[in-house]
């Protein structure tokens, strides 16, 4: 069973709007989350993340919002760009340690 | 500072035989985790080492082992192949302790005919 989950596997965006993808989660005690992103052969970068005991963080053009009560987050990119185009990745840090990864969210940014 | 290094970039197996992927972490980090991509189940779990010993693992077949030299270079090895197999094979490493990030390497992509 998924225990994060990214419900869009794409989304497609016009450059220069704000591009918002969507994770949920169903396990209440994961405390720390991250967004990764990946371009085609390359490994996942680390993009930003978040803690349990925040609602909001910023870096940037990039900004998560994490909604406990929902079990739901969102990373917001304003302004999109081209170069954003690429699959992001949700992660929740499990309680051994490990990161649980969702599906991915390939992101399209238009010119 | 060199990033994680993963050999080979490329791999064409047949059913039945076996691989061995190699990773070289960040100088420093001192854990080394695996994780297979595919199109389908995203990036799932397969193991973790620190200091030579594996100390969490996924839910894999006995047929993924890995193990942790003294240097943190780490091996993982896949026996009697099937073509379920086929995927991308990422290394990612950490610094000691708790994680918060992970560093991931460009990944081993594995065909199995």
């Amino acid at each position: 069973d998924q225990q994060v989950k990214q419900n869009s596997p794409s989304l497609s965006v016009q450059e220069g709007r704000i591009s918002i993808l969507n994770c949920d989660y169903t396990n209440s005690m994961f405390d720390y989350f991250l967004w990764y992103k990946k371009y085609p052969a390359e490994g996942p970068t680390f993009l930003i993340s978040i803690s349990s005991i925040k609602d909001k963080n910023e870096d940037g053009r990039f900004t998560v919002f994490l909604n406990k009560s929902a079990k739901h987050l969102s990373l917001h990119i304003v302004p999109s760009q081209p170069g954003d185009s690429a699959v992001y990745f949700c992660a929740a840090k499990g309680s051994q340690g490990n990161l649980i990864f969702g599906k991915g969210t390939k992101l399209s940014v238009k010119p | 500072k060199a990033g994680v290094t993963q050999t080979p970039r490329y791999l064409i197996k047949t059913r039945g035989q076996q691989v061995t992927l190699s990773c070289s972490p960040i100088s420093g980090h001192r854990s080394v985790s695996w994780y297979q991509q595919t199109p389908g189940q995203g990036l799932q779990f397969l193991f973790e080492y620190f200091s030579e010993t594996q100390r969490n693992k996924g839910n894999f077949p006995g047929r993924f082992s890995g193990r942790q030299f003294s240097n943190s270079r780490s091996e993982m090895n896949v026996s009697t192949l099937e073509l379920g197999d086929s995927a991308l094979y990422l290394c990612a490493s950490s610094l000691v302790g708790t994680v918060k990030e992970l560093f991931f390497g460009s990944g081993t992509q594995l065909s199995v005919l």
